[in-house]
């Protein structure tokens, strides 16, 4: 079975703080996601990666930044927390770039910044 | 742009009767879609998927949805829920943006079972 992990289930950070969110999965899967869920909103994507170094803003990526040094692992990174960036973070993985290919998420952390 | 709509966000059923959620998208191409569940706490988990022939398509946990383009839908279907089916669920639709398989999800419906 594909494993996505990702570091921290619950997060709480200040304002200003800079904030790193961490993704790995097992199966050597080429793409990587990031999204946020909001209550009404659904899931909306961050980041995205296809390969190691490479990567893709969503339709949200104000705010955010990412780093895909090893295939295995996606990292999000806060530069400096708000308030309005507390919400619930999932990270996907998919083996290629195939359009029917499945998207395999892990748990989500529950980020608040205070 | 494409887009995907939800249009019930909280849905009650009894444990036994059928369920439908609907699921309407706007795609230019011929779309692939999938539904996604997600149990409180939890991560999203896939239902099912279509991407090309049979527009009946059956998915694990006793789920399955119809590919209609003529309506642009994507309704996901059980004949019998069960208490475990309480959680909540997520349409989506792919490609986008230059291909790979990004996709673009709905807001979702939570499904409440009462016993």
């Amino acid at each position: 079975d594909v494993k996505v992990t990702q570091s921290s289930r619950y997060l709480v950070k200040r304002t200003g703080e800079k904030v790193f969110l961490e993704c790995v999965q097992d199966m050597d899967h080429e793409n990587m996601f990031w999204y946020r869920q909001d209550p009404g909103l659904g899931l909306r994507l961050i980041y995205f990666s296809y390969d190691v170094k490479m990567k893709e803003k969503g339709d949200i990526p104000e705010g955010y930044s990412v780093s895909r040094e090893k295939k295995e692992r996606f990292s999000l990174i806060l530069e400096s927390a708000s308030t309005n960036q507390t919400s619930m973070y999932l990270c996907a993985s998919s083996l290629g770039s195939g359009g029917a290919d499945t998207q395999y998420f892990g748990p989500g952390t529950r980020l608040t910044v205070l | 742009a494409q887009s995907v709509t939800q249009p019930d966000i909280h849905i009650t059923v009894s444990e036994g009767a059928s369920l439908e959620l609907r699921c309407n998208y706007s795609y230019g191409a011929t779309p692939y879609l999938f539904w996604y569940v997600q149990s409180p706490g939890q991560g999203l988990q896939l239902l099912l998927k279509y991407f090309s022939g049979d527009t009946l398509v059956q998915g694990i946990k006793g789920f399955e949805a119809e590919f209609k383009r003529s309506q642009s839908s994507f309704n996901l279907r059980k004949p019998s829920v069960h208490w475990s089916d309480a959680a909540e669920y997520f349409c989506a639709v792919g490609p986008y943006g230059g291909g790979g398989n990004k996709l673009t999800f709905g807001t979702g419906t939570q499904l409440k079972v009462e016993l």
